[in-house]
């Protein structure tokens, strides 16, 4: 069984730019969280899908930040405009209806903003 | 509400040291999991271990150790004869039904491991 994957697995870009960030769940889980670590700070939750609908929201940091889940599948994340503060790596992680304590994170796209 | 406290930032060893990372945590659920991961300079996410409320029996994995107390909030990390691919950060986390079984991490303890 495939687990998590992300793409891109590094983005660079300048201030100013957008960029997408792609998560691809274990087949199956209808649970999609992403996280992100920046700065050398905590890791810090952003927001959670289940299936196509937006569960919570309450970590998505301001307006430049959008994600969907079209179809419940995989989740994109659009960062737009880049701001440096943005740097960090970016987690997506998935789980289960039935099994929500377990929660299988991907590799991270780490974001750096210059 | 949920929390975890990592309050060491940064610990530095020589190797072969015995090292133990402090995490505390916070929840009114009875159920709950607890999480150490790592996350080495490359930056992805590692999985340690996984325990629940329920199971308070310390676990061993080669030069790893937990110690899951519950009567003090703390799960506990050590690593015995450290060494140089153990320098990395560590997270402890929590996940639990109320919140929506979001992980709630903790600051993270970078380890240094000195030859």
């Amino acid at each position: 069984e495939a687990g998590v994957t992300q793409f891109p697995s590094h983005s660079v870009i300048e201030k100013g730019q957008t960029v997408t960030l792609r998560c691809d769940p274990i087949s199956g889980h209808d649970n999609l969280y992403w996280y992100r670590r920046v700065m050398g700070k905590e890791i810090k939750f952003l927001l959670h899908f289940v299936k196509e609908s937006k569960q919570d929201e309450s970590g998505m940091p301001n307006n430049r930040f959008l994600a969907e889940r079209t179809g419940g599948t995989y989740s994109t994340l659009k960062v737009q405009p880049a701001e440096l503060e943005d740097s960090g790596v970016y987690f997506c992680a998935s789980s289960s209806t039935g099994g929500r304590y377990e929660q299988y994170f991907g590799p991270g796209t780490r974001l750096t903003v210059t | 509400a949920q929390k975890v406290t990592q309050a060491q930032t940064e610990i530095s060893v020589v190797e072969k040291e015995d090292v133990t990372l402090d995490c505390v945590y916070e929840t009114r659920d009875t159920t709950y999991y607890l999480f150490w991961y790592k996350q080495p300079p490359s930056g992805e996410l590692v999985f340690l271990i996984r325990r629940n409320s329920f199971d308070e029996q310390n676990e061993i994995s080669g030069r790893y150790s937990w110690n899951f107390q519950k009567s003090t909030s703390s799960f506990n990390f050590t690593i015995t004869a450290s060494q140089v691919v153990d320098s990395a950060v560590y997270f402890c986390a929590l996940r639990a039904y109320t919140g929506g079984f979001k992980t709630i991490f903790g600051a993270g303890t970078r380890l240094f491991v000195k030859a």
